[in-house]
C-alpha cells in the first residue's frame, strides 16, 4: 500500500542551486497538492492541480513551479532555491478536488536551504 | 488573522486520560478535517466530518456546524496517541484552512 510517496526525504541546498520533488500516487486519484509546513504555521497551499493537464497556483506559488506529468506524478521544482524556502514540504493527493473529499498525504520531504 | 484556531497548543497528558483537542473556525465549509502528524512522519487523516459526530477506536471526532466549533476527543490515551493533531476547515473549491495543530505528548 504504497498511497503517496515523495521523494527525497532529506535534502540540503545552497543558495541559487535548483531541485525537483517528487511525488507520485498509486490510487488513481484526480487531484493532487503541494503544501509547505513552517515551524507556528498551518499548511499552506503552493500549487495543486485538480487534473491531469492543469495545474493552479495556492496561497505561496512564488519561486516554485510544477508539472503534473501524467496521473500518477506531480513535480515541484524551486529554480533558484533562497533560504525562505527552507521547509517541509508535503504533496497530497484525494480522488477529486475540493475541500470535502478526504486527502492522502506523503511522508514529507524536509528541505533546508543554506 | 487565522480562519482557524485550535486550543490548546500543546498537551501533555498521563497515559489512559481522557484528552480533548478544540477547533474554531470562521470560515464557512464543507467539511472539517482531523489529521495526525508523527514526529517526523507523514500526516494521514483521522476524521472527515460535516455534522454531528464520528467514532474510530478510541478516538471521536464532533462538529457543531452553527458555533463553528469542532472537537477531537481520545479515550483512554496511550503514549502512541502522542503526536500533532491538526485541524482543517475544508472551504470551497480546494482551499483548506489549517490550524497550526497542538502537540500532544502522552506520558507513560
Amino acid at each position: 500500500n504504497a498511497g503517496v510517496t515523495q521523494t527525497p526525504k532529506f535534502q540540503v541546498l545552497k543558495t541559487g542551486q535548483s531541485m525537483t520533488l517528487q511525488c507520485a500516487q498509486d490510487m488513481n486519484h484526480n487531484s493532487m497538492y503541494w503544501y509547505r509546513q513552517d515551524p507556528g504555521m498551518g499548511l499552506r497551499l503552493i500549487y495543486y492541480s485538480a487534473s491531469e493537464g492543469t495545474t493552479d497556483k495556492g496561497e505561496v506559488p512564488n519561486g516554485y513551479n510544477v508539472s503534473r506529468l501524467n496521473k500518477r506524478e506531480f513535480s515541484l521544482r524551486l529554480e533558484s532555491a533562497a533560504p525562505s524556502q527552507t521547509s517541509v514540504y508535503f504533496c497530497a493527493s484525494s480522488v477529486q478536488g475540493g475541500a470535502s473529499t478526504e486527502a492522502f498525504f506523503g511522508q514529507g520531504t524536509r528541505l533546508t536551504v543554506v | 488573522k487565522n480562519e482557524v484556531e485550535q486550543s490548546p497548543q500543546n498537551l501533555t497528558a498521563q497515559e489512559g486520560e481522557f484528552i480533548t483537542i478544540n477547533c474554531s473556525y470562521s470560515v464557512g465549509i464543507s467539511a472539517l478535517h482531523w489529521l495526525q502528524q508523527h514526529p517526523g512522519g507523514g500526516i494521514v487523516s483521522l476524521f472527515m466530518l460535516s455534522s454531528g459526530k464520528k467514532k474510530h477506536g478510541r478516538l471521536i471526532a464532533t462538529i457543531n456546524i452553527q458555533e463553528k466549533h469542532s472537537s477531537l476527543h481520545i479515550t483512554a490515551s496511550h503514549p502512541r496517541d502522542s503526536a500533532v493533531y491538526i485541524c482543517a476547515a475544508g472551504g470551497g473549491g480546494n482551499q483548506f484552512y489549517f490550524g497550526t495543530g497542538t502537540s500532544l505528548t502522552v506520558i507513560p
